[in-house]
């Protein structure tokens, strides 16, 4: 079975400051996909990022990106330029390539924003 | 309406009683998830559907546990002689299907508390 770990509970951040969160994971598979979810206080889960692990070069969506460490099975996330509307919590989700959808989730990262 | 919709928001039942909560996913996805969040938790896997076919429920904690989604469509978590260990947060996910790049995309989610 896979599993998900993310060791950094809290992280706080500057406004307009860079900050990465942590995340590795376990798997016997070759083939599979890695995400980053934000989850407000709202509740509602939003995918920031994704990852094909076949692909070597590291995904970006704007001011998201990530370090995709495929040997030492990590996959960091960063966020550049911290805006106080990406105080969430993240959670960082495996998937695997085969037929079976589920995602497995870590322990999450709370993150919270400094004026 | 454009995405994931759950009801109720919130629940409170008493030790004991059964509890039904409602997914309506986005029209036209063919998959749908359901997920457990415990309090400061990350989500776990309960069961999926593709269409009207479950196929995996592996992540149901007991045989108290059951969902359907008779159409295809509209899925509906049931809890029978609800346990305090059963209070958490009940995440419905739905996507467009099994294609490997399709994003999963999250409703607000049901909270339960059991008294």
């Amino acid at each position: 079975a896979q599993t998900v770990t993310q060791s950094q509970p809290e992280m706080s951040v500057q406004e307009a400051e860079t900050v990465t969160l942590s995340c590795t994971y376990d798997t016997s598979e070759s083939d599979y996909y890695l995400f980053w979810y934000k989850q407000p206080p709202s509740r509602q889960m939003i995918l920031v990022i994704r990852q094909e692990a076949y692909k070597q070069q590291n995904a970006t969506e704007n001011r998201f990106s990530v370090n995709f460490q495929k040997a030492a099975k990590s996959f960091s996330l960063k966020i550049s330029d911290s805006q106080l509307g990406d105080a969430a919590m993240y959670f960082c989700a495996y998937r695997s390539a085969g037929g079976n959808e589920k995602l497995t989730f870590g322990t999450g990262t709370r993150l919270t924003i400094i004026p | 309406g454009a995405g994931v919709s759950q009801s109720p928001r919130y629940k409170v039942a008493k030790r004991g009683q059964d509890v039904a909560l409602r997914c309506d996913p986005i029209s036209g996805h063919v998959s749908l998830f359901w997920y457990q969040q415990a309090l400061g938790q990350g989500p776990e896997f309960l069961t999926y559907f593709q269409n009207e076919a479950q196929l995996d429920k592996s992540g149901l904690p007991s045989d108290r546990f059951f969902a359907e989604r008779p159409e295809g469509s509209v899925s509906t978590l049931k809890i029978q002689r609800t346990q305090q260990e059963d209070s958490a947060v009940y995440l419905c996910a739905s996507s467009l299907g099994p294609g490997l790049s399709y994003e999963q995309y999250f409703g607000p989610g049901t909270r339960l508390t059991v008294t």
